[in-house]
């Protein structure tokens, strides 16, 4: 029973650059929360979608993030024109219905280097 | 709104003594309580949590916290560590809706020799 696979688990890129971050959420999970851990620092709550929905993006900067998780296939995580201060470790996670009481379940992360 | 405070940033401790990671919380609204772990390079993995019920709550790897409404702490103990203890440790906190969690800022347990 595979988890929470996020791809790549590394990615470099230049100033300016886009950056796109897929998360497959366990079978079974139709709710995908994704974080951001900067070095020597927690994970900070950028969005959470169900499918085809956001749910809440309180978290989410307000100019070039955005996130989907459509219909069929993994949950994107979108960062255009990338900057320094967008290097970090970004984390997805997953849970069936919150009304399950069931913790999110989170992936390996992916690993974003700004050159 | 909910925040974590991990007041510990680094715990050294030798293998086989006993520690206590310390959690604190604050929250205008009831909680539930979780303890990850993280190795290096990975992603999070639950160790315990917190829902209801009893307030001592045991988890993976020998590892209970203890969940203290009035003094508003959730500390992570283990009576003995072993080096393959050493990670780092995050502690969080989410509504019932389990909507959002909020981490603390982590926790790093090295265990030596």
């Amino acid at each position: 029973n595979a988890g929470v696979m996020q791809n790549p688990r590394h990615l470099v890129r230049r100033r300016g650059q886009e950056a796109r971050l897929r998360c497959s959420p366990m079978k079974g999970h139709s709710h995908v929360y994704w974080y951001r851990q900067l070095p020597e620092e927690g994970l900070k709550f950028m969005v959470y979608l169900q499918k085809e929905n956001i749910i809440d993006e309180s978290g989410m900067p307000k100019e070039r993030f955005s996130a989907e998780f459509p219909k069929e296939g993994p949950s994107i995580l979108r960062i255009q024109q990338v900057v320094r201060g967008d290097s970090a470790a970004y984390f997805c996670a997953s849970s069936p219905d919150p009304g399950s009481n069931q913790p999110q379940h989170f992936g390996d992360g992916t690993r974003l280097s700004i050159l | 709104a909910q925040s974590v405070t991990q007041l510990d940033s680094q715990v050294p401790v030798f293998e086989e003594a006993p520690v206590e990671l310390r959690c604190n919380y604050s929250s205008s609204v009831s909680v539930y309580l979780f303890w990850y772990v993280q190795y290096p390079n990975q992603g999070l993995q639950l160790l315990l949590k917190y829902l209801s019920g009893s307030t001592l709550v045991k988890g993976i790897n020998g590892f209970e916290a203890e969940f203290n409404k009035s003094q508003t702490s959730f500390h992570l103990r283990k009576p003995s560590v072993h080096i393959s203890d050493t990670a780092e440790y995050f502690c969080a906190v989410s509504s019932y809706n389990f909507n959002k969690f909020y981490f603390g800022s982590g926790t790093k347990l090295n265990v030596k020799p």
